[in-house]
Order: structure tokens, then C-alpha cells, then sequence
């Protein structure tokens, strides 16, 4: 346990609803990452934030933006939501020493 | 992104017996991490092995090891002695060092179903 909490669990949203979900972590670790997972895909990464404003574009980033004002917050934006971001959301930190990351328990959504 | 290849989508093993997960992937680099996670039915992502490029020894932890073969880009996990509890989903992963951006490119996954 990295000290990674995601909220919510689950979220049940319709299309073009906003939503935000949010990644928390305890022990100041510098990187943070959003990845989606599929079928067929394993993961994927959104974005990631090297740092307090420092935030960046992963491989599937269209329609998502992020934010983070603070070490241990990193949140995920649906502007405005569709059914092809139905998926599970992980949040992931990079510990320094190992450069390993260590995952948050997932967020299920679901977009009707 | 890195190209990272599990060819195997399902595998199944008997309890107690031995399993062995293929991945390869392409780079062109020399430095990176590459990794194996384990995701049971609770969802959660975990870490089982993790070996760096220029390490010739293979990474073991307990159960678990690798046969790291660089100049094949091949990276396949050994699970021994399987129990019940390895049923889960594993995903092999490559880290590229030069970025520094220290991203994962995921394979899509091997589902393991230990038999009792």
C-alpha cells in the first residue's frame, strides 16, 4: 500500500455531464499518473504531473484535461463525458528511489 | 509508446504446477525497467517483479521469476508452485529511463486461472 487513495469508487454518469475524479496520496511522492484500462488494451496513460503545475499528455489524452495545486492531489477531468470513456481509471505513483510505480485501487465509470 | 506484446491472452495451470507468462517488446533503447503486475479479481494493480536492463541476473522474489533475454527483448515470468491465489490478470510493462518521464507502456494482459 503506496498511500494511494482514488475517489469515488464507482461513478455512474451520463454523456455530457462533467465529471472529476480525484487521486490522493500520502507520502509526497513527486510523479503521479492517470492510465485507463480496456479489454483488450491493459493500460494506458491519460496524463501525468511531474510536479505542483507540472502536468503533461500520455498516449490517450483527447477529452480529459488535469490538474494538479498541490503534492498530494491529482485530478482527472471529463469535460464533458462520453460513452467511450466508460473504463477503469488508475492513478499511479513513482516512488524516487525505484523508480517503480505503485497503483491506487481504480475507479470504475460509467458513461450512459 | 513502446510496443509491448503478451501473446498469450489466457493460461491455465494446475495447483502446485509451474506456469510461464511470455512478453517481448521493441525498443531501441539500452537503459529501462521492465516490470510484471499482478491483478487479481479485486482489481487492484500489484507489483510482482521488476528488472533493470543492465542487470544481467535475473530478478527473482520468492515464487516469482524472470528470464531476461536483452538482445531477444523478451521478458517472461516464471510463476512456480502455483496457488490459488495467483488466479489474476498479469500485465508486463516497460519503463524507458531516458524521458524522465519514467511512463509505463503496457502489454494488454494474460489471465492466469490456477485449477485446484
Amino acid at each position: 500500500d503506496a498511500g494511494i487513495t482514488q475517489s469515488p469508487r464507482h461513478k455512474v454518469t451520463e454523456t455530457g455531464t462533467p465529471v472529476t475524479l480525484r487521486c490522493h496520496q500520502t507520502e509526497n511522492h513527486r510523479y503521479m499518473y492517470w492510465y485507463r484500462q480496456d479489454p483488450g488494451h491493459g493500460l494506458r496513460l491519460i496524463h501525468y504531473s511531474y510536479g505542483v503545475k507540472d502536468t503533461d499528455k500520455g498516449e490517450v489524452s483527447d477529452g480529459y484535461s488535469v490538474s494538479r495545486s498541490k503534492t498530494e492531489d491529482f485530478l482527472l477531468t471529463l469535460e464533458s463525458a462520453t460513452s467511450s470513456q466508460t473504463s477503469v481509471y488508475f492513478c499511479a505513483i513513482k516512488e524516487e528511489l525505484s523508480d517503480t510505480q505503485y497503483f491506487g485501487p481504480g475507479t470504475r465509470l460509467t458513461v450512459l | 509508446a513502446q510496443t509491448v506484446t503478451q501473446s498469450q491472452p489466457e493460461m491455465s495451470v494446475q495447483e502446485a504446477e509451474t506456469v510461464t507468462l511470455s512478453c517481448t517488446y521493441d525498443t531501441s533503447e539500452n537503459n529501462y525497467y521492465l516490470f510484471w503486475y499482478k491483478q487479481p479479481p479485486s482489481r487492484q494493480m500489484i507489483l510482482v517483479i521488476r528488472q533493470e536492463a543492465y542487470k544481467q541476473q535475473n530478478a527473482t522474489e520468492n515464487r516469482f521469476s524472470v528470464n531476461f533475454q536483452k538482445a531477444a527483448k523478451s521478458f517472461s515470468l516464471k510463476i512456480s508452485d502455483s496457488q490459488l491465489g495467483d488466479t489474476a490478470m498479469y500485465f508486463c510493462a516497460f519503463m524507458k529511463l531516458k524521458s524522465n518521464d519514467y511512463k509505463l507502456s503496457f502489454g494488454a494482459g494474460t489471465t492466469v486461472t490456477v485449477r485446484a
